[in-house]
């Protein structure tokens, strides 16, 4: 089966556009949050989605939202980017919300110039 | 203060040695996650723990709830090993067991 899956695997933008990211979870599984993690730091939680719905989310502005597809699938979408959104975003998936452990994908490297 | 917090943040070790890292946290969690990321970014789950001791080859992982302290052990290290080790800890605080608050992180490089 495959693992958790991210695209693109890199991405550069520019100060002031929007950015979507895309997750796959392990077969099966239905629910996924996103992170952020930027250089030397560890992740930071941006959203958790379990059945399509948001379960939870973590301290970030309204430019960032995302959703979840009926195959469980999902898009994680930046707006008015910033320099300060360059940073890795990790996806990674559960069985259901609370479930360890978790599964991450590669990540996508995002660089906003 | 990170409420989620790793020692030492960069270690060196020679092929062969024994490698202790710490996390300690300042909340009641119900899990703690051990994960190991690789210089292209991906993470790989190492340990789920919640009590006692849990073995997987040359790692080990130990929590100690009443002192909300962890370590991961590496026992004959290999330059392989080298990556950064992570902890994250799920609080039991009801609605927020989603959200894991993850350690910032530790540099281990072991030198053949």
């Amino acid at each position: 089966d495959a693992g958790v899956t991210q695209s693109p695997t890199h991405l550069i933008k520019t100060r002031g556009q929007h950015v979507t990211l895309r997750c796959s979870p392990i077969s099966g599984h239905k629910s996924v949050s996103w992170y952020q993690q930027v250089l030397g730091q560890g992740p930071q939680f941006i959203f958790q989605y379990y059945e399509k719905e948001e379960r939870g989310r973590g301290n970030f502005p309204d430019r960032f939202s995302a959703r979840q597809f009926p195959n469980y699938s999902s898009e994680l979408n930046v707006n008015a980017l910033l320099l300060g959104d360059s940073a890795l975003y990790l996806c990674a998936s559960s069985l259901v919300p609370y479930d360890l452990p978790l599964h991450f994908g590669n990540g996508t490297r995002l660089t906003v110039t | 203060k990170n409420e989620v917090e790793q020692s030492p943040q960069n270690l060196t070790a020679q092929e062969g040695e024994f490698i202790t890292i710490n996390c300690s946290y300042s909340v009641g969690i119900s899990a703690l996650h051990w994960l190991q990321q690789h210089p292209g970014g991906g993470i790989v789950s190492l340990f789920m723990l919640s009590s006692g001791k849990k073995k997987h080859g040359r790692l080990i992982a130990t929590i100690n709830i009443q002192e909300k302290h962890s370590s991961l052990h590496i026992t004959a290290s290999h330059p392989r090993d080298s990556a950064v080790y992570i902890c994250a800890a799920r609080p039991n605080s009801g609605g927020s067991n989603y959200k894991l608050t993850f350690g910032k992180g530790t540099l281990l490089t072991v030198n053949p």
